[in-house]
């Protein structure tokens, strides 16, 4: 595609039930980076994946939250037993061999856990 | 650690009006400085950067230079434009061998009034 795709761009969902935010990058891109942005803040990183490899999940806030990009590729994030605070927008972005200063972003899907 | 301040908004100004948004930040090593725009319902977009101590990023008007001495990148336009309205985002990035990841400040919002 021409762009980032994140789908839903829309997700309510009961707390204590299991998401999951797809990302489709740029076609060739082989980087893809998740970040979260809570209400009036700026986006935080939660995981780059350089192929179908985690190079950097240090930002996972905890073991509920988990992705991956079997086929580097596509990339999938889950969210297990998702609480209130879990609710903001998710980032995902991409870029040619892993320079995020050259990331182009997705519109992000925003996650409302009530 | 590794963080961005920005200067909180919203920010409101009339057409032709000059414009200045402050950014420092406190880093480990030499860091890259970046400020992204979010026009609403886009995704985030690169607006300009600088990788080294008195550079000068610029693009569409905007400018912003590196200043190693007061750890600041502060955005600066002459002359804003009801099209400027967006939200603000200072970063910076920080290398290590698995590629960069970007670390944002809060944002700050833009309204210009014609």
């Amino acid at each position: 595609g021409a762009g980032v795709s994140q789908t839903p761009s829309n997700k309510v969902t009961e707390k204590g039930k299991y998401v999951e935010l797809r990302c489709d990058p740029i076609s060739g891109h082989t980087a893809l980076y998740w970040y979260r942005q809570s209400l009036g803040q700026g986006p935080e990183f939660l995981i780059y994946f350089q192929g179908t490899g985690a190079a950097d999940d240090s930002g996972l806030p905890n073991d509920r939250f988990f992705a991956v990009r079997p086929e580097g590729s596509v990339s999938t994030l889950k969210i297990q037993r998702t609480e209130r605070g879990d609710s903001a927008v998710y980032l995902c972005a991409s870029s040619l061999g892993g320079k995020v200063t050259e990331a182009f972003f997705g519109q992000g899907t925003r996650l409302t856990v009530v | 650690g590794n963080s961005v301040t920005q200067m909180e908004g919203p920010v409101t100004l009339s057409e032709e009006a000059f414009l200045t948004i402050n950014c420092t930040y406190t880093a480990t090593g030499y860091p890259s400085l970046f400020w992204y725009v979010q026009y609403p319902g886009e995704g985030l977009q690169l607006l300009l950067k600088a990788t080294k101590a008195d550079d000068k990023g610029s693009n569409k008007g905007f400018e912003a230079t590196y200043r190693k001495e007061t750890t600041s990148f502060h955005l600066e336009k002459g002359s804003v434009q009801v099209s400027d309205s967006a939200v603000y985002f200072c970063a910076l990035s920080v290398r290590n061998n698995q590629g960069g990841k970007l670390i944002f400040g809060q944002g700050t919002e833009l309204s210009v009034k014609p």
